[in-house]
């Protein structure tokens, strides 16, 4: 079954902080992976996107890590600010077949962060 | 570059009513993909269509259902509202809905079942 699991569920950190995220998937064929930034009441916003030959992106203070071996992934945010608060949604695309032009989304990591 | 623009942002119907979504795409994008988004489920995939073809599907029951025009609107439409239907509802739009192309999600329509 092709799913996606993020932890932790919830996450309060202070200003100033980092904190790391945890992706595990087991979708297949596998195309890619992505990060995603969903402020309350609005769409997600990409944050990276990474093949399965990749290892590591940057966005700004965003980082995702890729091992597509054990089908895991990390979202490591550093220098946390209060606009970070947001919940972070690890989304798995799929490459043929049943799985082709669909997105597997983890159910988020609510992340707060605290003055 | 206009983004993702779905309508109406906000809906109230009552049960047994049913409601049309739309989304317009990002100019150029030929993939319109759409989610459901609930609190208990997170966000679910609805389907997905290209080139005025539904390529994949979901597992939600045939209430829910949904077209692509020529110019690659989509429109979603849900029969015979139950009030487990009140959600967030978002599209993505992507060139092809294959590969590394990006997705690119609109602000959703927030359906509200009474």
């Amino acid at each position: 079954k092709n799913q996606v699991e993020q932890s932790p569920q919830s996450l309060i950190i202070l200003e100033g902080k980092n904190c790391t995220l945890q992706c595990n998937y087991t979708v297949s064929p596998f195309s890619n992976l992505r990060w995603y930034k969903q402020d309350t009441g609005r769409g997600p916003v990409s944050l990276t996107i990474m093949t399965f030959s990749e290892n590591t992106k940057s966005n700004g203070r965003y980082t995702a890590t890729l091992d597509a071996d054990t089908k895991q992934s990390s979202l490591h945010i550093t220098a946390s600010q209060l606009s970070d608060s947001a919940s972070y949604i690890c989304v798995v695309s799929g490459r043929s077949g049943s799985t082709l032009g669909r997105l597997y989304f983890g159910r988020g990591t609510q992340l707060t962060v605290w003055p | 570059k206009a983004g993702v623009t779905q309508t109406p942002r906000y809906l109230i119907k009552t049960r047994g009513q049913q409601v049309t979504l739309s989304c317009s795409p990002i100019s150029g994008h030929r993939s319109v993909s759409w989610y459901q988004q609930t609190p208990g489920q997170g966000l679910q995939f609805l389907f997905e269509y290209f080139s005025e073809t539904q390529r994949n599907k979901g597992n939600f029951p045939g209430r829910f259902s949904g077209r692509q025009f020529s110019n690659s609107r989509s429109e979603m439409n849900v029969s015979t509202l139950e009030l487990g239907d009140s959600a967030l509802y978002l599209c993505a739009s992507s060139l092809t809905g294959q590969g590394n192309t990006e997705a690119f999600f609109g602000q959703g329509t927030r359906l509200t079942v009474v």
